[in-house]
């Protein structure tokens, strides 16, 4: 079955400690971005990488990291996170970059982040 | 930068009846695509329905059609003969037709269905 899988869907933590959310995709799609989604904020899309090893900014990549060294997986990761990271986050991801006019996104099913 | 906006944080409808989400969207650009998402409790994002900037016809999926006025930028859902499982957070995208596959989501539209 083609999916996004995200790992894990609930996650409490505390503040400064490490953590990574894991992405990973059985399509052999070339995009793949995380969102984070937040009460009144909609969605905002925190990095995206367009192939492996190409990775770029969104809207709000502070205090998140990303790696894509291979085609199906990017991990999302928190070096030092803090109380403002608690939100939900989804991975989504599409055959190629360009957007094109049939492309579809597909979604994983979204990690609920609280950072204590 | 495009924004998107849905100004209705919460709306509600009866069984059976219908209801229309309101979304304006801001861009300079003439090629992009506009989706509205369904949010379940589950939290899955599920497409509901897209429309192609460039087409003229609004687009329809079963009980779910659009209204698109590309002058005003409005993008708005209209939902027929809701049914109890329509009860979703409802969320208006953009995506533009030439910088990839970015979506840019409006805040958000909690709808309730009363039996």
């Amino acid at each position: 079955e083609a999916q996004v899988t995200q790992n894990p869907r609930y996650l409490i933590t505390v503040t400064g400690k490490k953590l990574t959310v894991t992405c990973s995709q059985n399509m052999n799609h070339e995009y793949m971005s995380w969102y984070r989604q937040d009460p009144g904020l909609g969605l905002r899309q925190i990095y995206y990488s367009m192939n492996v090893e190409v990775t770029d900014k969104g809207d709000v990549p502070e205090g998140y990291k990303v790696s894509r060294k291979e085609k199906r997986n990017f991990p999302l990761i928190l070096e030092s996170p803090s109380p403002n990271q608690t939100s939900l986050y989804f991975c989504a991801s599409s055959l190629s970059p360009g957007g094109g006019l049939n492309e579809k996104l597909f979604f994983g099913s979204g990690t609920q982040l609280s950072v204590l | 930068a495009q924004t998107v906006t849905q100004s209705q944080p919460e709306m509600s409808v009866q069984e059976a009846e219908t209801v229309t989400l309101s979304c304006t969207y801001d861009t300079s650009e003439s090629d992009y695509y506009l989706f509205w998402y369904k949010q379940p409790p589950s939290r899955q994002m599920i497409l509901v329905i897209r429309q192609e900037a460039y087409k003229q016809q609004n687009a329809t999926e079963n009980r779910f059609s659009v209204n698109f006025q590309k002058a005003a930028k409005s993008f708005s859902l209209k939902i027929s003969d809701s049914q109890l499982g329509d009860a979703a957070m409802y969320f208006c995208a953009y995506r533009s037709g030439s910088s990839g596959s970015r979506l840019t989501f409006g805040e958000g539209t909690q709808l309730t269905v009363n039996p």
